[in-house]
Parts: C-alpha cells; sequence; structure tokens
C-alpha cells in the first residue's frame, strides 16, 4: 500500500509557540491530503482538506488563521498550529490521496501527538 | 450532523470466539463505506471497505443494509492480535472524499 510519512510524532511545546506538522507521500503523489484532529475517546474529526497549489478547505468551526495548511508539492502537505494553546492538544493526522489509482482509500500518516504546556 | 454511530464496548472475548460490531450512519448520501482498526495511540490502518452485496476477507466479514443505514463487521476466530478499536466509516461528498469517522468499538481479545 501507500505510504505517509508524518513529522514529527510528537511534540511538546509552550503555550504561545507554533508548531509545524509535515505530511509527505513516499511512493505516490498526493493532490489532496487531509488533516484530522484526534481528542480522547474521541472519533477522529476532518478539519481541513488540503489540494496541491489551492487554498485549504477548512471544516465549520476550525479556525484557519490559526491552523495554517500549505500543500506547495505533490508530495507534502504542512499543517502549522500557531500560538498554541493547552486546549490545542490533541492528536494530529493526515491522510493522503492516490487518485491515480481512482480509488477513494485514504492512506494516513502515523499521527504527532501534541502537548502544549 | 452527519454521524457515524458504534457501540464503545469494549468487548473483551476469549480467543477463538466470534465477535460482531454494528453501526448505523446517519448520511443516507453517504456512497462508500470502510472499516479501519486503530491500535492505541495509532493511526487508522484500513481493515476493508463495505459493500451492499457482502463481502469476506480471510477471518473478517462486512455487510452493508443501506435501507437501514446499518454496517455491520464480523471477526471469526478471534485472535490476540485483532485487539483494537474498530472505526465504522462513512464517506460522502464529491469522489467520496469526505470520511465521517465512527468513535469505534473497542475489542479485546483474552487468552
Amino acid at each position: 500500500g501507500a505510504v505517509v510519512s508524518q513529522h514529527p510524532s510528537r511534540v511538546i511545546c509552550k503555550s504561545g509557540t507554533s508548531v509545524k506538522i509535515e505530511c509527505r507521500s513516499l511512493d505516490f503523489q498526493a493532490t489532496t491530503m487531509f488533516w484530522y484532529r484526534q481528542f480522547p475517546k474521541q472519533s477522529l474529526m476532518l478539519m481541513a482538506t488540503s489540494n496541491e497549489g489551492s487554498k485549504a478547505t477548512y471544516e465549520q468551526g476550525v479556525e484557519k488563521d490559526k491552523f495554517l495548511i500549505n500543500h506547495a508539492s505533490l508530495t507534502l502537505s504542512t499543517l502549522t498550529v500557531t500560538s498554541a494553546h493547552p486546549e490545542d492538544s490533541s492528536f494530529y493526522i493526515c491522510s493522503a490521496l492516490d487518485r491515480a489509482l481512482a480509488k477513494n482509500i485514504q492512506y494516513f500518516g502515523a499521527g504527532t501527538r501534541l502537548s502544549v504546556l | 450532523r452527519k454521524e457515524v454511530e458504534q457501540d464503545p464496548g469494549p468487548f473483551n472475548v476469549p480467543e477463538g470466539a466470534t465477535v460482531a460490531f454494528n453501526c448505523t450512519y446517519s448520511n443516507s448520501a453517504s456512497q462508500s463505506f470502510f472499516w479501519y482498526r486503530q491500535d492505541c495511540r495509532k493511526e487508522p490502518k484500513l481493515l476493508m471497505s463495505v459493500y451492499s452485496s457482502g463481502n469476506e476477507d480471510g477471518r473478517f466479514t462486512a455487510q452493508l443494509n443501506r435501507a437501514s443505514q446499518y454496517i455491520s463487521l464480523l471477526i471469526r476466530d478471534s485472535k490476540l492480535s485483532d485487539s483494537a478499536t474498530y472505526l465504522c466509516v462513512a464517506a460522502s461528498g464529491a469522489g467520496s472524499y469526505q470520511l465521517t469517522f465512527g468513535k469505534g468499538t473497542k475489542l479485546s481479545v483474552i487468552p
């Protein structure tokens, strides 16, 4: 199956700092990537859909100025959590779609566990 | 609101047992359905797609009833390695790229 690499796997930061998370498709071109967030004992919630070369589409309730998404190439999307606060502590997971396979299967990265102190 | 509902469990079953999970979805426009498994503090991994005709992959059988908006997963001959949280997922939107996840059903297979 397709491989999606997400980095870093774990971040601990102070309140007010910004954190950048990278999501890379290693063996395919991902024109579309997705960013999810999962709080403990909750379901994965889609935050935004990222399309290469265009602005991301954010889900209702997700602040686009706080969660900056850049999808500048066919293999890389980044999520920057700006001015992080403790309530942003969560498990952030990206996924990528391999449209060349003509299937709507999303391949997930290993996730980033963010803890804001 | 688009929702996918699952029994959170936990289901504690002995090795070799057969266990069934159920799921309902509220968005009648959902087009594709999946079961994912998620191990503790890890990313979800695709287990299988779900089709109206029912499909089987080894010890796993999935069923979809569109009229009732109901999905099921049956695991036969449970192994210790099956212990995980099973996520029911409905896809909708253009290209069926919009995934809605259930909260998951936790399974523990006991020796």
